[in-house]
């Protein structure tokens, strides 16, 4: 039973750029939420995909956006990228949107130059 | 934001010994849960305990809820070297995981 895949598992972009990020959730589970965790903090939620729209959404900019297609795996987008969003960034897939333990994959470090 | 804070920040204990993490956080919640990061990558899911729980028990793990003084803790029993690692605490109301700053154990053989 494949747990969730992140890819790629490392990323280098210059600022200004864009980057997408992708993640396939655990089997049989259909909800996808996005955390960005910075060195030596707890991860921060970006969002949350269930039945492909976005259904919460923590306190980042309209330049963070995403998708969630028919399959249930997901996409992070994020334009102009700044310095600031260095960090690693995880997906996690629940069933049903909530009230269960959550499964991390492993994540995408992105170093922004 | 951070939804707390976790308690000590980081912990070094010898194998064999017990590790206690506290964490506290600020909202109501529908449950708590604890992680496991090793050297930056994904998060282990450890244990989730509800609302309504006051204690669970896994393995080594004991948790504990204390709702009217929102908060939590997490004891290691019998550490191991493989112990060593950051531990996280998580509040979920919505779904959503609200994460504390975590709490680094090293576990010396």
């Amino acid at each position: 039973d494949a747990g969730v895949t992140q890819s790629p598992t490392h990323l280098i972009k210059t600022r200004g750029q864009q980057v997408t990020l992708r993640c396939s959730p655990k089997s049989g589970h259909d909800t996808v939420s996005w955390y960005q965790q910075a060195l030596g903090q707890g991860p921060q939620f970006i969002f949350q995909y269930y039945e492909e729209e976005e259904r919460q959404r923590g306190n980042f900019p309209d330049r963070f956006s995403g998708h969630q297609f028919p399959n249930y795996s997901s996409e992070l987008n994020v334009n102009a990228l700044l310095l600031g969003d260095s960090a690693l960034y995880l997906c996690a897939s629940i069933f049903g949107g909530a009230g269960t333990e959550a499964f991390f994959g492993q994540g995408t470090r992105l170093t922004v130059v | 934001s951070q939804q707390g804070e976790e308690d000590p920040q980081a912990l070094s204990i010898q194998e064999g010994e017990n590790a206690t993490m506290n964490c506290s956080y600020k909202t109501s919640i529908n449950n708590l849960q604890w992680y496991r990061q090793n050297s930056g990558r994904g998060l282990v899911h450890l244990i989730l305990i509800r609302s309504n729980e006051r204690e669970k028990h896994s393995g080594r793990l004991r948790v504990t809820l204390d709702t009217s003084k929102k908060s939590s803790s997490l004891l290691i029993t019998a550490s191991r070297a493989a112990d060593t690692a950051s531990y996280f605490c998580a509040t979920s109301n919505t779904g959503k995981l609200i994460f504390g700053q975590g709490t680094t154990l090293q576990v010396k053989p």
